[in-house]
């Protein structure tokens, strides 16, 4: 069945080092990736998205990368900082819906040590 | 720009009394609507979407309905809670196109 998945529950970094968060997924057909960060209480907020016909994608400190091959997804927080320690989901869908609905990972969470 | 709003942010009910969450998103037309549920373990279970006024799809059985009476409200009910009904429950709203979802900021039910 389609299940997207996290390597490690949980990831401890020092403040001011770079994040890799990892996710499988085992949905061939899956087309569209997003992260998503959860703080604790909160809705999750999106962060960056990719779609299959790219490998790599930046945003604002982040930067997404996409392995069709081996169907792993990957988030690179560089710098991380204190604001950085939350829930982090990845999220799957196909493009051949237009519902939108997406599969979840579980989450990772990241712990930033000042 | 595009907001979502859901209420209330937190609930205590007692086992058996009905329960009526609502959401609105506002700066859209036509949005897909959701209603997930997170329960402790973190991870997020979709239970309702809709892609237009009165067109509700269920994914999983359970205790709980939606209806969308409006073009940009989504209401999630109960008519008789069960303790398994505690969790925080988030509405979503994604464009007609679907794809992105953008969630609201959650809230909390505890069924005591």
């Amino acid at each position: 069945g389609e299940s997207v998945g996290l390597h490690l529950p949980t990831l401890s970094v020092q403040e001011g080092d770079n994040s890799i968060i990892n996710c499988a997924y085992s949905n061939s057909a899956s087309d569209y990736f997003i992260w998503y960060k959860q703080e604790s209480g909160k809705g999750p907020q999106f962060i960056i998205d990719i779609r299959s016909n790219m490998d790599k994608r930046q945003g604002q400190r982040v930067t997404v990368l996409l392995n069709k091959t081996v169907k792993h997804l990957s988030l690179q927080i560089a710098a991380t900082q204190p604001g950085d320690s939350a829930v982090y989901f990845c999220a799957e869908s196909h493009g051949s819906s237009n519902t939108g609905k997406l599969i979840f990972g579980q989450g990772t969470t990241l712990q930033v040590k000042p | 720009s595009q907001t979502i709003h859901q209420w209330p942010a937190t609930l205590v009910q007692p086992v058996g009394s009905p329960l009526s969450l609502e959401c609105t998103v506002e700066g859209t037309s036509n949005p897909n609507l959701y209603w997930y549920r997170q329960a402790a373990g973190r991870g997020l279970q979709l239970l309702f979407y809709s892609v237009g006024i009165g067109q509700i799809s269920s994914e999983v059985p359970q205790n709980l309905s939606a209806s969308r009476p409006q073009d940009r409200q989504f209401i999630l009910s109960s008519k008789k809670l069960l303790l398994s009904d505690s969790g925080f429950y988030l509405c979503a709203w994604s464009g007609y196109s679907g794809n992105t979802i953008y969630f609201g900021e959650g809230s909390w039910l505890t069924v005591v």
